[in-house]
């Protein structure tokens, strides 16, 4: 059975750094790509950025380019999301996706991140 | 940048009732490019339709997805209780790779 499993709730204040996970199991992690999914209190669905584990190779959206970092160990069968400075506008319900062709197929839990002085 | 608009916003239905929800792209998208996803309250969104017509594994087959070029579908046949949900669709493209519409929210009227 596939399941990303992300790390729990976090509450940080402006200008901190975090650094969330996502661990994948019951597939073979390094050849799918995985990302994240943003989702603000109330609002819709956001594309961020994906990873391919193998080889690291990323893609991001135009919006969170240079606002966050992804990355992977498939050592661990784990993804990240990383900010160095977090703002209040971070707050928002995090998702793990895995991508497979032109979709996402499996979603994670989630992981909310309040950013809040 | 393809947008996705969704309509209509909300959707007020009684269970057994047909719904039908647009997603309307602002230029041509591949059709096997667009997915449907279910949200429900406090949950993580689920994969319905994939290649806009395809089933996701799992889902019942009173959901279908239809459509081609700028404008999709997706359709419940027969409303159940745990249908009533947000519904997203979502491209897949050029930059960005992936868009999401704003959701249509399906309530119990």
């Amino acid at each position: 059975e596939v399941q990303l499993v992300q790390s729990g709730a976090e509450v940080k204040k402006p200008g901190e750094s975090l650094k969330i996970s996502c661990k994948g199991s019951g597939y073979s992690f390094s050849t799918y790509w995985i990302g994240w999914v943003r989702q603000m209190p109330g609002k819709g669905l956001e594309w961020m950025v994906i990873i391919y584990p193998r080889d690291s190779d990323t893609r991001y959206s135009p919006s969170f380019q240079g606002q966050v970092t992804i990355s992977a160990d498939k050592s661990i069968n784990t993804a990240y999301l990383q900010w160095s400075s977090l703002k209040a506008s971070d707050t928002a319900m995090y998702y793990c996706v895995r991508h497979t062709t032109t979709f996402f197929d499996y979603w994670g839990q989630g992981t909310l991140v309040t950013v809040s002085s | 940048e393809i947008v996705l608009t969704q309509s209509p916003g909300t959707l007020s239905l009684s269970p057994g009732e047909r719904a039908t929800l647009s997603c309307r792209a602002s230029q041509s998208v591949t059709s096997s490019y667009l997915a449907w996803y279910q949200q429900k309250p406090g949950q993580a969104p689920r994969l319905l339709i994939y290649g806009a017509s395809s089933r996701a594994t799992g889902i019942p087959d009173r959901f279908s997805g239809s459509g081609s070029g700028t404008d999709f579908t997706l359709t419940i046949s027969r409303l159940e209780p745990e249908d009533f949900a947000v519904y997203y669709c979502q491209q897949y493209g050029s930059s960005p790779l992936f868009t999401f519409g704003g959701g249509t929210k399906v309530e119990i009227k």
